[in-house]
């Protein structure tokens, strides 16, 4: 499958800080989906991203998709001590998913 | 959106034992199911691809005699390590498409002593 690199690895935020997370392949990506899994939990869907240079908000989260379709990133503003997890980006290919390592977020309140 | 359930959620087997994971997709049919793996700390693996009524697509490096897929039915893949060992411990997370995306079931955490 498509090998997607991410990182960080770990990101520790202090509540209220925004941070990002990056997502990179060295081939041309179809799309790219990201998923945020809890402690404990399975993965679940956030986006797909799939045009050139798109960018897509939810909420405090905001999607890109780079313009060679080589690169993604998930922004998050204000975090939340909800937003503590692994958020995955994931490459598709026909349906089966490559995942990146995943960047593991915790919140110091 | 989409359900998918897995039984169990955990297991404790003994070495050498085989294990039976079932995945349900419970409102909507799935001609194809998704098999992953993640140990603790680490990404998921996709380990091979479920398909109704046919045998299943492995992937490289996954033995297709220890994991034994089998798809009889549009809502129901079962995932049987056989002969299981320590190292096959691990999560182990079915997934199904419907539309565009691509949902997970809970995972079933099998501990082999």
């Amino acid at each position: 499958g498509q090998q997607v690199m991410q990182i960080p690895q770990y990101q520790h935020v202090q509540e209220g800080e925004d941070f990002t997370t990056y997502c990179n392949s060295s081939t041309t990506l179809s799309n790219i989906q990201w998923y945020k899994q809890r402690p404990g939990g399975h993965p679940v869907f956030l986006i797909q991203l799939v045009k050139s240079g798109e960018v897509k908000k939810q909420k405090r989260l905001t999607f890109q998709f780079g313009e060679a379709k080589k690169n993604s990133s998930l922004h998050i503003t204000a975090t939340q001590t909800t937003d503590v997890g692994t958020y995955f980006c994931a490459a598709s290919n026909d349906y089966k998913l490559s995942f990146g390592a995943g960047t593991t977020v915790t919140v110091r309140a | 959106g989409a359900v998918v359930s897995q039984h169990p959620s955990r297991v404790i087997c003994k070495s050498g034992t085989s294990v039976k994971i079932e995945c349900r997709s419970l409102d909507f049919q799935a001609t194809t199911m998704f098999w992953y793996r993640q140990f603790p700390k680490q990404s998921l693996m996709l380990m091979a691809t479920s398909n109704e009524g046919s045998k299943a697509t492995y992937e490289q490096g996954v033995e297709k005699d220890k994991f034994l897929i089998n798809h009889a039915s549009l809502t129901l893949s079962t995932l049987t390590v056989t002969s299981a060992h320590p190292e096959d411990s691990s999560f182990y997370i079915c997934s199904a498409n419907w539309g565009s995306e691509q949902f997970f079931g809970p995972g079933t955490r099998l501990t082999v002593l």
